[in-house]
């Protein structure tokens, strides 16, 4: 069946540094892979995503390509923030029937001023 | 997230009383799906729905858990006779029509069963 693993964390970084979460998959087909972001006791936000292979998502200065050769989107920033803090969950959409998400299992982040 | 309400957000249960979880879904989606967040876990996918029909249920236990969405009115997510092990956060997402491929999430209700 399709599956998502994530890096293993947590990861606890500098303020400025730079990020990158790695996130592999498996998947009939061709899915739409997503980044989301879950900020302490709230729901999960849509950070990024990518419908296709070689699509880039990005937005709020994070980055993640759709990688079909290596079946991997890993998600990168430059330079992170304190309020960057928050458990990243990487995600495919299945292609057939009711096309639900596929979580990995998340990676905690936390930014250290 | 904006939009997708659920409640009530926080739900304490004693082992063996039923707890009911709502979803009510931005205004125009009338798609619901459900997914339930252990402890360190990523969310696992239980149900969707759509108005009046369960479409897919392939997450769901076999046993005590029941999900609807009727015609007027929130999604339900309804657990009898809970146990510890129930205890998790659940959350709902919907989707406007024909855009299946992105989901939008409620804050969560957070369940504890004592």
């Amino acid at each position: 069946g399709n599956s998502v693993t994530q890096m293993e964390g947590p990861v606890t970084l500098s303020e400025e540094a730079f990020l990158t979460i790695n996130c592999t998959y498996t998947a009939t087909g061709y899915p739409s892979l997503f980044w989301y972001v879950q900020y302490p006791g709230e729901g999960l936000q849509l950070l990024l995503k990518a419908t296709k292979a070689d699509d880039k998502g990005s937005n709020k200065g994070f980055e993640a390509t759709y990688r079909k050769e290596t079946t991997s989107f890993h998600l990168e920033k430059g330079s992170v923030q304190v309020s960057d803090s928050a458990v990243y969950f990487c995600a495919l959409s299945e292609v057939q029937g009711a096309q639900k998400l596929v979580f990995g299992q998340g990676t905690r982040l936390t930014i250290n001023p | 997230n904006a939009g997708v309400m659920q409640n009530p957000r926080h739900l304490v249960r004693r082992r063996g009383q039923e707890a009911r979880l709502r979803c009510s879904p931005m205004k125009g989606h009338s798609h619901v799906y459900w997914y339930r967040q252990l402890p360190e876990e990523g969310l696992k996918f239980m149900v969707y729905l759509q108005k009046e029909n369960i479409i897919d249920e392939s997450g769901m236990p076999k046993e005590r858990f029941s999900a609807e969405f009727p015609k007027e009115g929130p999604s339900i997510l309804r657990i009898q006779q809970v146990v510890r092990g129930d205890s998790a956060a659940y959350f709902c997402a919907t989707h406007p029509p024909g855009v299946y491929n992105e989901q939008f999430f409620g804050p969560g209700t957070r369940l504890t069963v004592l």
